[in-house]
């Protein structure tokens, strides 16, 4: 099974208005980290913003901030007022446990429109 | 301060040679991972090096390989290159802890081989 699902290939979004990139994973640990990072198209994965298990307020980062729902394991990221230089690949990322590395989604492709 | 930096940026091989990928951490990192991305596979994690010693490792075969130096920097070689390796090789870099530890990406080392 899949632990982290992203079911949007491609999103589109018109300039200055808001998107929701959703992310649902599947772990039986209790403690868990959630990850987003943004990959233009130069390569470089950039950190955005991160979900703990146990965060009782949704995490929020400038522009950027987190629908998560525990019991549904989602955590859907919103970016508000869209700029073009947010055209670029998002991926979802999941830390279970005491382990070490990600496990990541297969991507969402989104797209600014002027 | 500087980032991640990996060498080379880009190469090309041929089936059956080998190939050494570098990776720069930033200051004061002494955790360095590799992940694998590729078109079909999505993101994949190789290894995890800390203080010079392997912690983790993905499903890969033995044909990948990687070290970490006293200074923190890290090479991954593969041997015996077959057309699959053909792939993004990121490098990524931290504290090194579980939890809400964030990885820092490199741009990447796009591998093509013919």
């Amino acid at each position: 099974a899949q632990k982290i699902t992203q079911t949007q290939p491609g999103m589109f979004v018109q300039e200055k208005e808001a998107v929701t990139l959703d992310c649902t994973y599947d772990t039986s640990d209790q403690s868990y980290g959630l990850f987003w990072y943004k990959q233009p198209s130069s390569g470089e994965m950039i950190f955005l913003i991160y979900q703990g298990s146990y965060d009782e307020q949704n995490a929020t980062e400038g522009r950027y901030s987190l629908n998560f729902q525990k019991a549904r394991k989602s955590t859907n990221l919103v970016i508000s007022a869209s700029q073009l230089g947010d055209s670029a690949m998002y991926f979802c990322a999941m830390r279970e446990g005491g382990a070490r590395q990600l496990t990541f989604g297969s991507g969402t492709q989104l797209t600014v429109l002027p | 301060k500087a980032g991640v930096t990996q060498t080379p940026r880009y190469l090309i091989k041929t089936r059956g040679q080998q190939v050494t990928l570098s990776c720069s951490p930033i200051s004061g990192h002494r955790s360095v991972s590799w992940y694998q991305q590729t078109p079909g596979q999505g993101l994949q994690f190789l290894f995890e090096y800390f203080s010079e010693t392997q912690r983790n490792k993905g499903n890969f075969p033995g044909r990948f390989s990687g070290r970490q130096f006293s200074n923190s920097r890290s090479e991954m070689n593969v041997s015996t290159l077959e057309l699959g390796d053909s792939a993004l090789y990121l490098c990524a870099s931290s504290l090194g802890g579980a939890g809400a530890n964030v990885l820092t990406f490199g741009a990447g080392s796009r591998l093509t081989v013919l």
